[in-house]
């Protein structure tokens, strides 16, 4: 079976550019979520869904960030204007929640974005 | 507020060495705790869980039990490989809820 598929896995991008990241959750899933890695502050959490709705955003950093969910196959995390501190590994994750299960999560490989 | 705190790392153990990274844990009512493991370079994998209190959850050698008296979910194993390097990460989620996750244990085991 398909895990959660994440693209690009690796983005050199210079200060300024729009960068796009892109998730296929696992089917079926109704929860999908967007974390950020990096050495400094390790396991953060974005945002996440349930049935393509945002839940909570309080994690995105600032208004440069955005995510979006337009079906259950698909999101993007899209970050406008790009700056050497958003380079870190963007991870997506989904799990199957339903009502009264506490699911565990999936995560897809990673994007490892670096911007110049 | 929900949250999760673990043993600090970096840990460095020799091969077959006893392991335990200590987690405590903060939630309202009643939360199911995991384990997630990342190996370089990897996203994070279920490595075990436990749903409710005096639950053990057990993969690949590896044991933790939920201890809801002391808030706690201690990871062990008996005796660790150099392919059991990697960062370990204790979380906890409630249904219709995030995840909360801890820092990570960063784990080196030499030959």
């Amino acid at each position: 079976d398909a895990g959660v598929i994440q693209s690009p896995r690796h983005e050199v991008t210079e200060m300024g550019q729009e960068v796009t990241l892109r998730c296929k959750p696992i089917s079926g899933h109704d929860y999908l979520f967007w974390y950020r890695q990096t050495m400094m502050r390790g396991l953060e959490l974005l945002i996440y869904f349930n049935n393509n709705v945002p839940i909570d955003d309080s994690g995105m950093p600032e208004d440069r960030f955005s995510a979006k969910m337009p079906n259950a196959s698909f999101s993007t995390l899209k970050i406008q204007p790009s700056e050497p501190r958003d380079s870190a590994v963007y991870f997506c994750a989904s799990s199957l929640r339903g009502s009264g299960s506490a699911g565990e999560l999936f995560f897809g490989e990673g994007s490892r974005l670096t911007v110049l | 507020g929900n949250s999760v705190t673990q043993m600090e790392g970096p840990v460095t153990l020799s091969e077959e060495a006893f392991l335990t990274i200590n987690c405590t844990y903060t939630a309202t009512g009643y939360p199911s705790l995991f384990w997630y493991v990342q190996y370089p370079g990897e996203g994070l994998q279920l490595l075990l869980k436990a749903t409710k209190a005096d639950d053990k959850g057990s993969n690949k050698g590896f044991e933790a039990t939920y201890r809801k008296e002391t808030t706690s979910f201690h990871l062990e194993k008996g005796s660790v490989q150099v392919s059991d390097s990697a960062v370990y990460f204790c979380a906890l989620t409630r249904v219709g809820n995030q995840f909360y996750f801890g820092t990570g244990t960063s784990l080196t085991v030499i030959p």
